[in-house]
């Protein structure tokens, strides 16, 4: 049981446009989202994150806005860079799980110069 | 500085062979996880462990081991139960809820 989906495995941005990378939840009881970047080889680094109190946070380039009655999260990255380029990870947490994370498939993001 | 470091960054497993891979923090944090990934899927918890001397399973614990002896430190073994143990693990530590910050990885391969 996916209990977090991210249905598109990849997406492709021209450099300066918008980058939007969206992920499903299917647990009410999920309170609590993160959203962190992975390079090949390396461990992901958090991004940003939103509380379910919440439906937006901004920081610089990277927005997440959430839909609590549609169970839905996006994440936008304005303006799109190269340096962008990276595997791309929502993740949920609840009250009922503790401190675990669970994590979507991520999402390939290609950002071309 | 602090941080979470993963040893070694490469290791290679012969048949039958149990492995330890190693994790370590010096963040202060009390819980700490270990997640596999494969090629082309998300992050899947292994074991995660909360508090010194207490750990819970995960999604995928079979053919895993872990101890949690020491605040800093959470070693998993890949025993030879584990028949498909080729995979990226990550290990993660987290002030109790929140967000998590992870180490570098070792990638494990079957000779």
């Amino acid at each position: 049981d996916q209990q977090v989906k991210q249905n598109s495995p990849s997406l492709s941005v021209q450099e300066g446009r918008i980058s939007i990378l969206n992920c499903d939840y299917t647990n009410s009881m999920f309170d609590y989202f993160l959203w962190y970047k992975k390079y090949p080889a390396e461990g992901p680094t958090f991004l940003i994150s939103i509380s379910s109190i919440k439906d937006k946070n901004e920081d610089g380039r990277f927005t997440v806005f959430l839909n609590k009655s549609a169970k839905h999260l996006s994440l936008h990255i304005v303006p799109s860079q190269p340096g962008d380029s990276a595997v791309y990870f929502c993740a949920a947490s609840g009250e009922t799980s503790g401190s675990r994370l669970t994590f979507g498939e991520g999402t390939q993001l290609t950002v071309n110069p | 500085d602090g941080g979470i470091t993963q040893s070694p960054k490469y290791l290679f497993r012969k048949e039958g062979q149990n492995v330890t891979l190693s994790c370590e923090q010096n963040l202060n944090h009390d819980a700490m996880y270990w997640y596999r990934q494969d090629p082309g899927q998300g992050l899947r918890l292994i074991y995660y462990s909360q508090i010194v001397n207490d750990f819970q399973k995960g999604d995928i614990a079979e053919g895993y081991s872990v101890s949690r002896e020491k605040k800093e430190s959470f070693p998993l073994t890949v025993t030879s139960a584990q028949k498909n143990p080729t995979a990226f693990y990550l290990c993660a530590s987290s002030i109790r809820a929140g967000h998590q910050y992870f180490g570098p990885g070792t990638r494990l391969l079957v000779l």
